[in-house]
């Protein structure tokens, strides 16, 4: 199993570009979730996923959208970037959510200019 | 939202034993009590987790309050890998079984060799 994989592992974009951070897990999990951590701060929960078709959003939903098309993908779509989305990016995949354990991907360095 | 208080930053010599607190009076009846551990430029992994009775696995022991209102992170001896961020943490009911993980900013073990 590769567990959690996440690509592209750092990026650089300007003010106002758009991208896609990639996440996808091999272990059939049904939650996943999308997590930043900015620096000396610990994560915070930004959108999640219970299954395919089903997101909802977490502490910090703004400017960020995501959908759940398959069990195995997760993406997150920055719209428009700002320089306040500047963070380690994590995602993570759990078998259900209760009282399992979530595997966390090895992050995406993002940093707006 | 339930939350937990940790401690920011604790040392330990290397092979003593490290007690890591963490207080969460707010926590409901059904709320599993989970520890993640970060290492250094790495997404977090788990530790442990328990709901009532005090927890052992091959990482640590978990040791929980009568009344649940606080509980300990235990490693028995701690190594110099076991530097890290470790995180307490609480889940919160969204709706039936489903649940989302809130990260406080954690405890920085630091161990001295």
């Amino acid at each position: 199993n590769a567990g959690v994989t996440q690509t592209p592992k750092f990026q650089v974009l300007k003010t106002g570009q758009s991208m896609t951070l990639q996440c996808a897990q091999d272990m059939n999990h049904e939650y996943m979730s999308w997590y930043r951590q900015d620096p000396g701060m610990g994560l915070r929960l930004i959108h999640y996923s219970v299954g395919a078709g089903i997101t909802d959003q977490g502490e910090v939903p703004n400017g960020y959208n995501v959908s759940r098309s398959t069990t195995e993908d997760f993406p997150l779509r920055l719209l428009s970037a700002a320089p306040s989305q500047t963070s380690v990016y994590f995602c993570a995949s759990s078998y259900s959510t209760g009282g399992s354990e979530q595997y966390f991907g090895p992050g995406t360095r993002l940093t707006v200019t | 939202d339930a939350k937990t208080t940790q401690p920011n930053s604790m040392e330990s010599n290397e092979e003593e034993p490290v007690h890591l607190p963490c207080n969460h009076s707010t926590i409901s009846g059904t709320d599993y009590i989970h520890w993640y551990r970060q290492l250094p430029s790495q997404g977090p992994e788990y530790v442990i987790h328990g709901l009532t009775s005090n927890v052992n696995n091959r990482m640590a022991s978990l040791a929980i309050a009568e009344d649940r209102k606080s509980s300990t992170l235990i490693l028995h001896r701690a190594t110099l890998r076991d530097a890290a961020v470790y995180y307490c943490i609480l889940r919160d009911l969204l709706w039936a079984g489903t649940y989302k993980y809130i990260f406080g900013t954690g405890t920085r073990l630091k161990v001295l060799a």
